[in-house]
């Protein structure tokens, strides 16, 4: 089955802790992408990679970094400088050549700061 | 840049037509894109128009694109309550990579 896998699925940090997301697709997809959600706020866009080994900075891209070593493989890290992190974090991936960009998002990981 | 809106409550009950509204900024975006999120999972695309066109029906679903008033519906006919979800709308404002801008998503609750 092809699709996308986000682990955990929860995550529960101590304040002043690194913790990564993980989030690797087999849809053979060159672009991935990171979003925060917030209740009534919708989807906001961390970082987004459109081929291995380059990553630019979405709209909340400050206390995050991410990495992009494998065509498959795009993990989160939610540093200890991101004020507010408690959230539910989903990775997407689309074909970089569609025209139309469907996003297919794994099913999430729900991070908590204790 | 783009921003889209949304209403974020919607209730019917199990039969009737939902129709869930939106509202975009950027009269560039070429595409147009409706989520569906069920609780505690990841989103789906339910269904996409292009900019050039109108309306676009899909089994029980029909989407309405107002251009001019920059305005996009979402109708479900015969709503069950398997439709009990959040759906999203969201943009793709254009130029440049294939950014999607996400409204603030929709509850919608179907009762029995």
């Amino acid at each position: 089955d092809g699709g996308i896998t986000q682990s955990p699925k929860y995550l529960f940090r101590k304040e002043g802790q690194n913790v990564t997301l993980s989030c690797e697709q087999n849809l053979n997809h060159d672009a991935m992408y990171w979003y925060r959600q917030d209740p009534g706020q919708g989807l906001r866009l961390i970082y987004y990679s459109q081929i291995v080994n380059d990553f630019q900075k979405g709209d909340i891209a400050e206390g995050y970094s991410v990495s992009r070593e494998k065509k498959e493989s795009f993990p989160l890290t939610v540093t200890s400088a991101q004020k507010n992190p408690t959230a539910f974090y989903l990775c997407a991936s689309s074909r970089a050549e569609s025209s139309y960009n469907e996003q297919f998002f794994g099913p999430g990981t729900r991070l908590t700061v204790l | 840049g783009e921003d889209v809106e949304q209403s974020l409550f919607l209730s019917v009950r199990e039969g009737d037509s939902s129709v869930i509204n939106c509202t975009y900024t950027d009269s560039s975006s070429t595409y147009l894109y409706w989520y569906k999120q069920e609780p505690g999972a990841g989103l789906q695309l339910l269904t996409y128009i292009f900019s050039n066109m109108d309306m676009k029906q899909d089994q029980r679903l029909t989407v309405l694109l107002n251009k001019k008033d920059k305005h996009l519906s979402l109708r479900i006919a015969d709503t069950q309550t398997g439709d009990s979800a959040i759906y999203f709308c969201a943009g793709r404002p254009g130029g440049g990579f294939q950014k999607l801008v996400f409204g603030t998503g929709t509850r919608l609750l179907v009762s029995p």
